[in-house]
């Protein structure tokens, strides 16, 4: 079955730190999608980056980073450096496919504090 | 810019009254999802759509149902509303792959209902 855990509810950091977001999926297909959304304090979802399972090419962007490993079933996000703008709810999210398309679900999140 | 519009950002409605929120989008895409955000659980699907007057259920359908007559337009019906649908809802469309994307997802602004 589909599963996505962030086991980190909560992570408080000073600015400048790096940080790393860990996601652990489960699912039965070969083929399917992460993603990483971020939640900030006004509350709309944004897309920060998507993978799929054939890429396992780790990616970097700006002081975002992305460790992606299918050995541990694990794609973690990696902030460098935080700023507190980053502070704010960071989901991960499977999709894999379904009756007439693809489903997607997504872990509980996981709060990023970034103090000054 | 993409835009996805949900009709409020906050509602408040009474136990037992049925109540409509509606999505909208001017993308033209076929796939449109609801879910719920409760804290601590993250976001799970209710129901989602892959064209007009299609519906599939979700993880947690009960209590709900969906209607989408226009491509465009995708709303969610709690037929009589209960103090634990209380909960920020958010409609999201899906990028399609036939378009290039991997199926990530845009995310309207949410609308935070209370059930009195």
């Amino acid at each position: 079955a589909q599963k996505v855990t962030q086991a980190q509810t909560e992570i408080s950091v000073v600015e400048k730190e790096d940080v790393t977001l860990d996601c652990v999926y489960e699912t039965r297909d070969t083929t399917y999608y992460l993603f990483w959304y971020k939640q900030p304090p006004s509350g709309e979802l944004v897309f920060l980056i998507r993978r799929n399972s054939f890429d396992e090419q780790n990616e970097i962007s700006g002081r975002y980073s992305w460790n992606f490993q299918k050995s541990t079933s694990s794609f973690n996000f990696t902030i460098t450096a935080s700023q507190v703008v980053d502070s704010a709810v960071y989901f991960c999210a499977l999709s894999e496919a379904d009756t007439g398309g693809f489903k997607t679900i997504f872990g509980a999140g996981t709060r990023l504090f970034v103090k000054a | 810019d993409v835009k996805v519009t949900q009709s409020s950002r906050y509602l408040v409605k009474r136990t037992g009254e049925k109540v409509f929120l509606e999505c909208v989008q001017d993308m033209d895409h076929e796939n449109m999802f609801w879910y719920r955000q409760d804290p601590g659980l993250g976001l799970r699907l209710i129901y989602f759509s892959y064209d007009v007057k299609m519906k599939e259920k979700g993880d947690i359908p009960e209590g709900y149902s969906v209607s989408r007559e226009k491509k465009e337009r995708f709303s969610l019906i709690l037929e009589s509303a209960s103090t634990n649908q209380t909960s920020m809802y958010l409609c999201a469309i899906e990028f399609p792959r036939a378009a290039g994307y991997d199926n990530e997802q845009f995310f309207g602004p949410g609308t935070r209902l209370t059930v009195l």
